[in-house]
């Protein structure tokens, strides 16, 4: 199985921050990395798809890069919308595999 | 717009059979741009990916292999839903389960999967 580790575990920060999330893989996934965002009691929501590209009707301040085994999802002016816990995922193979996931918090 | 809406029970005994049932509006669960699947989450286990089914011509599954052996996932295309069905539980089992649409996405000449609809979440305990 392929492995996801995210970090930090946690963050916290202030309203109009610019937040970065990383998150590697055990190997090469090429692009198939997606990011997610879950707020308490809901299911998660797709932000990111194929590491850089932006879900349809999620605002353009969310951000991802990277390739290979290393990827960021980055914030670049936080709301109060945007506290919530992050997940990567990789696409590549199944079994399909999540990180442990990023809580941000504000500060 | 596409929706998923979860339906079964939050409570199942251990050794019995968890069985969770995804409708599906908006789309078809034959969609050949599409996979069907089922997700788990816990505090001790996180988000895991459980399982899948899809239509390229034929049917399709993908299973997790920490559940192998007592997971099905069946397609209905009369009532355009699919199920899970989990044997053998026991309070590991013990989790909020999502279904969610797999989809397809062209992205300059590849195809590359995003979770981009999910169900609303059923809180399944085993406990007797």
């Amino acid at each position: 199985d392929i492995q996801m580790t995210q970090s930090p575990s946690s963050l916290s920060a202030s309203v109009r921050d610019r937040v970065t999330i990383t998150c590697r893989a055990s190997q090469n996934i090429i692009s198939y990395l997606n990011w997610f965002q879950q707020k308490p009691g809901k299911a998660p929501k797709l932000l990111i798809y194929a590491a850089s590209s932006l879900q349809s009707g999620v605002p353009s301040r969310f951000s991802g890069s990277g390739s290979g085994t290393d990827f960021t999802l980055t914030i670049s002016s936080l709301q109060p919308e945007d506290f919530a816990t992050y997940y990567c995922q990789q696409s590549y193979s199944t079994p399909l595999t999540f990180g442990q996931g990023t809580k941000l918090e504000i500060k | 717009q596409v929706q998923l809406q979860q339906s079964g029970p939050g409570l199942v005994k251990p050794s019995q059979t968890l069985s969770l049932t995804c409708a599906i509006s908006g789309d078809s669960v034959s969609s050949n741009s599409a996979a069907w699947t089922w997700i788990r989450q816990s505090p001790s286990r996180g988000l895991e990916w459980l399982g899948r089914a899809y239509f390229r011509s034929k049917w399709y599954n993908d299973y997790a292999i920490s559940v192998k052996g007592r997971i099905t996932i069946n397609p209905d295309t009369s009532k355009n839903h699919f199920s899970l069905q989990l044997n053998s539980v026991t309070p590991e089992d013990t989790a909020v389960y999502y279904c969610a649409r797999d989809r397809s996405i062209p992205v300059a000449g590849s195809y590359y999967f995003g979770m981009d609809v999910w169900g609303q979440g059923t809180t399944v305990t085993v406990s007797s």
